[in-house]
């Protein structure tokens, strides 16, 4: 799987949108991104995936760059409660396997 | 649903005991995991079932076994357990479509476990 760069950590105002980007420059055709977010003390939870094109759904929105080499995950509206560690993951649809990196902790502030 | 769910939430041990940690999901998953989390890390699989009667090796595996007990409940199993394995247990599960294509991971809550 390819490897992703993340920010180690980054604070966003409570209510204005937080855009959190990722790195993955040898992400190969086949490869998917995925983003999964850990809230203090809990299991990791899965927000949304993309393969080119961008995808939005209720939690979040995902934009990749056309040459796929990066990606930005937008809250649109952070609350306290999107305070969390954010993992982002380039793996091939369909494989098991999640390799989860350090991540980016972001801290919202009100 | 409940989704998955995970005894004990805490546990302590001493070195060399034993211990087996339960998880079962209510989403008609066929795909379940294991994983670790060490401070200041991210997870990492320790065993994983594809489907109710395989298992098979993680990335870090050495010292578990685990159980698919049918296709509902994934236990982990600590034979002779060591401080190293002082860390949190989360259990996992997803769906496998046919083709073998696996869907996002739901996890559960976590197992908190002290080995002294």
């Amino acid at each position: 799987d390819a490897k992703t760069t993340q920010p180690t950590s980054m604070d966003c105002a409570e209510g204005r949108a937080a855009n959190l980007p990722c790195n993955h420059s040898t992400i190969s055709g086949n490869e998917y991104v995925y983003w999964y977010r850990q809230i203090h003390s809990q299991g990791p939870q899965y927000i949304i995936h993309g393969l080119k094109n961008n995808e939005t759904n209720e939690m979040a929105s995902l934009i990749i760059t056309e040459d796929r080499k990066s990606s930005t995950l937008i809250l649109p509206h952070a609350t306290l409660r999107d305070t969390a560690v954010y993992y982002c993951i380039v793996r091939v649809e369909g494989d098991y396997k999640l390799s989860f990196g350090a991540g980016t902790t972001v801290t919202v502030r009100a | 649903n409940a989704g998955v769910t995970q005894t004990p939430k805490f546990q302590v041990l001493k070195t060399g005991q034993s211990m087996t940690l339960q998880c079962a999901q209510d989403m008609n998953h066929n795909s379940m995991y294991w994983y670790r989390q060490d401070p200041g890390m991210g997870l990492r699989l320790i065993y994983y079932s594809a489907s109710e009667g395989t298992t098979d090796k993680g990335e870090v595996p050495n010292g578990y076994n685990v159980s698919r007990l049918n296709k509902r409940e994934f236990s982990l199993r600590l034979e002779s357990a060591a401080p190293s394995q002082t860390s949190v247990y989360f259990c996992a599960s997803s769906k496998r479509l046919a083709g073998g294509v696996y869907n996002e991971q739901f996890f559960g809550p976590g197992t908190r476990l002290t080995v002294l």
